[in-house]
């Protein structure tokens, strides 16, 4: 069946530093990948959405990178600080529908 | 507004009556979707909406679970003898249009609790 892995633990990262979480995923083929943020009693927010086509994408600090041959998503934070503490989503898609399958999240701590 | 909004924000319920959650989406949004989300997970999918016509539910999780939106735009899902596994965190998406790698704008979720 479908998985997708994210980091287990709790991400602890000082502020400046470059956090990079992960997104794993087995018995899928996915034309599309998007992060999203969800802060705690709050829906997810969108963040980046990369292609199968395309190896990595860019928005202000925030980079992702996809390896269709690894079946692996790579999402950095840049310059972290503690306002970007949240629970990071990765979520793949493929086919017509727009329906998204969700990974468990990685929650990430930005200590000052 | 010009968010995704869900109400009520909270329901507790006993087990076994009936509930009803509703999504108001962004004006003019296409498709909509509905997500389950228990405690410590990602959504899960549950089923998709292109206007008023629903051409996925599959993963709605029991026959006594029920969406619908009639006029394509707000929609309402029903919950019918609710049980305790029922409590989740119920979410709703919206997006601009049939494009499948659209962005998902997420309201805030209706929080429910079955004793």
């Amino acid at each position: 069946s479908q998985k997708i892995e994210q980091n287990s633990e709790a991400l602890n990262i000082q502020e400046g530093k470059t956090a990079t979480l992960t997104c794993n995923y087995t018995n899928y083929s996915p034309a599309y990948l998007q992060w999203y943020r969800q802060d705690p009693g709050r829906g997810p927010v969108f963040l980046l959405l990369i292609r199968e086509n395309e190896k990595e994408k860019r928005k202000e600090r925030l980079k992702v990178t996809f390896d269709t041959t690894l079946k692996q998503s790579l999402f950095h934070i840049t310059a972290s600080q503690p306002a970007d503490s949240a629970t990071y989503l990765c979520a793949l898609g493929s086919g017509n529908t727009g329906k998204l399958i969700f990974g468990q999240g990685t929650t990430l701590q930005v200590k000052p | 507004g010009a968010g995704v909004s869900q109400s009520p924000r909270y329901k507790v319920a006993k087990r076994g009556q009936d509930v009803a959650l509703r999504c108001d989406p962004i004006s003019g949004h296409v498709s909509l979707f509905w997500y389950q989300q228990a405690l410590g997970q990602g959504p899960e999918f549950l089923t998709y909406f292109q206007n008023e016509a629903q051409l996925d539910k599959s993963g709605l999780p029991s026959d006594r679970f029920f969406a619908e939106r009639p006029e394509g735009s707000v929609s309402t899902l029903k919950i019918q003898r609710t049980q305790q596994e029922d409590s989740a965190v119920y979410l709703c998406a919206s997006s601009l249009d049939s494009v499948s790698d659209q962005p998902q704008h997420f309201g805030d979720g209706t929080r429910l609790s079955i004793l």
